[in-house]
């Protein structure tokens, strides 16, 4: 079992809808989570930035980590056709970061 | 305020052959991270620099090699390439090393034949 998993999808949704992605995780020593959006060609960026249970919104971002199911996730509302993207999350282990596979999503105009 | 650099942006090389790959982080940084990102995968963690030593290492050969200056730039070397070093490859930098907040530069796309 990997340590992370991610849908890769491709998930296509229509511009407006709310987006939900989400990765599992199995090593509870796991620390802190994060999701990075990768524009294609480009190098990722950082969105999100958790340590604890619970959600933590930014704009149109809500991430929730839920610790006790090895769970997390990143909503996007009010999805636009530039939230087109790569999604990968990561999280932190003994300064390690390791990213899922990434989830590649498509906002239809 | 400049962010993270990496040079060369593209290049080809043919099996067997050496690559330098080179990275300057951001501006107060400094932790540099190099992955390597292959077609429709996420980085996978290559190893991590930290006052001019290998602080944390992932599940690479002893192929790929690097080194810290003094000013935190970094480089990442690969001998003896092969098919499967073909990727993009990305460096990340930080600071202070108990953080997930990485600044990716834009990578290094090696194309090997």
């Amino acid at each position: 079992q990997k340590e992370v998993e991610q849908d890769p999808g491709p998930l296509s949704v229509p511009e407006g809808a709310i987006v939900s992605l989400n990765c599992t995780y199995s090593n509870s020593a796991f620390q802190y989570f994060m999701w990075y959006r990768q524009y294609s060609r480009k190098g990722p960026e950082l969105l999100m930035y958790t340590y604890s249970s619970g959600n933590k919104e930014d704009g149109r971002f809500t991430a929730q980590v839920d610790k006790s199911s090895k769970y997390i996730s990143l909503f996007i509302r009010d999805s636009q056709p530039s939230d087109s993207a790569t999604y990968l999350c990561a999280m932190n282990r003994d300064d390690k970061i390791i990213f899922g596979k990434g989830t590649r999503l498509h906002i239809l105009p | 305020d400049a962010g993270v650099t990496q040079s060369p942006t593209h290049l080809i090389k043919t099996r067997g052959q050496q690559v330098t790959l080179r990275c300057s982080p951001k501006s107060g940084h400094d932790t540099v991270s190099w992955y390597q990102q292959a077609l429709g995968q996420g980085p996978q963690f290559i190893f991590q620099y930290y006052e001019e030593e290998e602080r944390q290492r992932g599940n690479f050969p002893d192929r790929f090699s690097g080194h810290q200056f003094p000013n935190y730039s970094s480089e990442l070397n690969v001998n003896a390439l092969l098919l499967g070093d073909s990727a993009l490859y990305l460096c990340a930098s930080s600071s202070g090393v108990d953080t997930g907040e990485l600044f990716f530069g834009e990578g290094s796309r090696l194309t090997v034949l």
